[in-house]
């Protein structure tokens, strides 16, 4: 079936250091591709989406890349921030009929240090 | 910029009981979905809904739970029976053709 998978976390690092967060997927079609964010205590976020192949998403410093030929989709930051302290999903999403399907990763939390 | 607000924010409710977490989608989105968190797992599709009636719904959504929007502006999900691994965070979320909006999530406790 259709699946995300993010590299396992946390992720532990410096101000001002660069992040990658990969991201891979398996889809029978051709689905879009989403980050969202955690903050501590509150509710999903959209970071930066994806529709189509070689398609980049950013989205406060943050970008991705829809890669079709390895099916990846790694969300990246040149200088990360203590208050990019959060857990960050991957999604993909499918038309089903209608309406789009959301297929979450596991989440990868990032806590970044001053 | 229009929401997704769920309420309440925190529940706690006793196994066995009744639970109706309720959402007030975007008013124009035609889609309404719920999505449930386990603490630290990730989050899982449970039910789509697409002019009153459900469209989809994954292996999690059994007999004990079901959905309703009753006048047309609350989406509600309703637990008949609620069991310790119910304890979770639930969001609802609403879309158009093209994105989704999540509410903030109701956190359900069972004890």
């Amino acid at each position: 079936g259709d699946s995300v998978t993010q590299m396992e976390g946390p992720v532990t690092l410096s101000e001002e250091a660069f992040l990658t967060i990969n991201c891979t997927y398996t889809a029978t079609g051709y689905p879009s591709l989403f980050w969202y964010v955690q903050y501590p205590g509150e509710g999903l976020q959209l970071l930066l989406k994806a529709t189509k192949a070689d398609d980049k998403g950013s989205n406060k410093g943050f970008e991705a890349t829809y890669r079709k030929e390895t099916t990846s989709f790694h969300l990246e930051k040149g200088s990360v921030q203590v208050s990019d302290s959060a857990v960050y999903f991957c999604a993909l999403s499918l038309r089903v009929g209608g309406f789009q399907k959301l297929v979450f990763g596991t989440g990868t939390r990032l806590l970044v240090s001053p | 910029e229009p929401e997704v607000t769920q309420t309440p924010s925190h529940q706690v409710t006793q196994m066995g009981q009744e639970v109706i977490l309720r959402c007030v989608p975007i008013s124009n989105h035609l889609y309404f979905y719920w999505y449930r968190q386990i603490l630290g797992q990730k989050v899982e599709f449970l039910v789509s809904f697409y002019n009153n009636e459900i469209s989809e719904k994954s292996e999690i959504f059994d007999d004990q739970f079901s959905v309703e929007r009753p006048d047309g502006s609350n989406f509600t999900l309703k637990i008949r029976s609620t069991k310790l691994e119910d304890s979770a965070m639930y969001f609802c979320a609403s879309s158009t053709n093209y994105g989704y909006t999540f509410g903030s999530g109701t956190r359900l406790t069972v004890v």
